[in-house]
């Protein structure tokens, strides 16, 4: 079982639709999660940091920890063609980042 | 947030040469990380490369194929040894900012380097 398990989708949406993103994970010590958004050729972009559990927006991102059932979400309102992307969620103890897959996100027109 | 650029950002090599992979960062900072992203897949962490010691490899990579230099807080190398084309890969490079508490854990990265070997 991998620690962090995250379904890589692709997931597609019309413009306009609010976006949900989840992962889950096993090890009961992390205390970091972040998701970060990656466009072709270029490296991971940090989207939402949070620390422990609970809700944490910024603009049309929202980002949810629930540590007690181990899972992590990502909202995305209002969705653009332009937030088309892979999206990772990733997770630590303090130390190494564990990453999720990725799910790959297709917004239509 | 840091900023931190690569060096290459792409190149197509020759089977049984090396490469190495310059990072720059804009501030300084103390943990630097260096990961692979085969295609499809998602980052696996090689090494962490800390300032003044050796880099701390993960299960699974070796200095002598993959060797890192760490001269000071804003400047790291990657060098990929005696290549395959099973080293075909983006090679990324990030920073951890520990922000005034010195508690955040926050990572940002650099563009990458996309290495074709042939």
């Amino acid at each position: 079982q991998k620690e962090v398990e995250q379904d890589p989708g692709p997931l597609s949406v019309p413009e306009g639709a609010i976006v949900s993103l989840n992962c889950t994970y096993s090890n009961s010590a992390f205390q970091y999660f972040m998701w970060y958004r990656q466009y072709s050729r270029k490296g991971p972009e940090l989207l939402m940091y949070t620390y422990s559990s609970g809700n944490k927006e910024d603009g049309r991102f929202t980002a949810q920890v629930d540590k007690s059932s181990k899972y992590i979400s990502l909202f995305i309102r209002d969705s653009q063609p332009s937030d088309s992307a892979p999206y990772l969620c990733a997770m630590s103890d303090g130390g190494k980042l564990i990453f999720g897959q990725g799910t790959e996100l297709s917004v239509k027109p | 947030s840091a900023v931190i650029s690569q060096k290459p950002s792409r190149d197509i090599c020759q089977r049984g040469t090396s490469l190495t992979i310059q990072c720059q960062v804009d501030s300084q900072v103390t943990m630097m990380f260096w990961y692979r992203q085969q295609p499809g897949q998602s980052l696996t962490l090689i090494a962490t490369a800390n300032q003044g010691s050796e880099a701390t490899y993960e299960s699974g990579f070796v200095i002598d194929k993959f060797p890192i230099s760490r001269p000071n807080l804003t400047f790291s190398t990657l060098t990929v040894s005696n290549m395959s084309p099973e080293d075909s890969s983006i090679y990324l490079c990030s920073v951890e900012d520990r922000g005034q508490a010195g508690a955040s854990t926050e990572q940002y990265f650099g563009p990458g380097t996309r290495l074709t070997v042939t």
